[in-house]
């Protein structure tokens, strides 16, 4: 069945640029878009963005500006960057697969925490 | 502070029914037509329960059933478990290559 591991550092300082990837196995990147969300500490679910087969993405408007979006079919992953971090951007992140005309999440990675801090 | 609003908690007793409810506005529920409903237990991702407002994906059990009137989603859970006791998030998508948001999430508590 399809499966998604997220990877990336546990650790980032502040102004720096995060850098996270989301492994798929078990399934095809096709019909379907593929999206990040994360979680501050003792917080709801914030919806990052997503991304189709093709490369086509679309963003959260609060965080379009240092966002970015990647795929790598070839490679079965996709990526995510957020620059110029802040203590605000301390959460887990989780990557997941989204129906493309329902929206719903299913499956999702275990999620990464990610903290920012000198 | 999300535009779709949530009760911070309800509770319930085992055998119970409780409702969970996600309102939001004319322009959000008016662009955003399909709703979903997550559970998500502590230290685990979400998972999806209902999605396009009342459809059940293959494995969630029956007890689980959404609907929308106007401008407020519900979420009923019927015959309480234990189990049931997380945390829960609707969320609002307009469809292909559109914004999506998720409600600030609802704690249940089964007594």
């Amino acid at each position: 069945q399809v499966q998604l591991q997220g990877s990336g550092p546990g650790l980032v300082k502040p102004s720096e640029t995060l850098s996270l990837t989301c492994s798929l196995s078990g399934g095809s990147f096709t019909n379907f878009f593929w999206s990040w969300v994360r979680q501050p500490p003792g917080k709801g679910l914030e919806w990052i963005g997503y991304i189709d087969s093709s490369g086509k993405t679309n963003y959260s408007p609060s965080l379009k500006s240092r966002l970015t979006i990647s795929i790598d079919t070839s490679n079965n992953h996709f990526s995510l960057r957020l620059s110029s971090l802040t203590a605000a951007d301390t959460a887990v992140y989780f990557c997941a697969r989204m129906d493309f005309w329902k929206g719903f999440h299913s499956p999702w990675g275990l999620g990464t925490l990610v903290t920012v801090s000198s | 502070q999300s535009a779709l609003t949530q009760p911070r908690s309800v509770s319930g007793s085992p055998g119970q029914s409780v409702a969970i409810s996600c309102t939001g506005t004319s322009s959000i529920f008016g662009t955003y037509n399909y709703v979903s409903w997550y559970q998500q237990h502590p230290g685990k991702p979400p998972k999806v329960l209902i999605y396009d407002v009342t459809q059940r994906p293959s494995g969630v059990p029956d007890r689980f059933s959404g609907s929308k009137s106007g401008l407020t989603a519900s979420l009923t859970i019927s015959g309480l478990q234990a189990e049931d006791e997380a945390d829960y998030y609707c969320c609002s998508y307009g469809g292909a290559y559109t914004d999506l948001m998720f409600g600030g999430g609802t704690r249940l508590t089964v007594l």
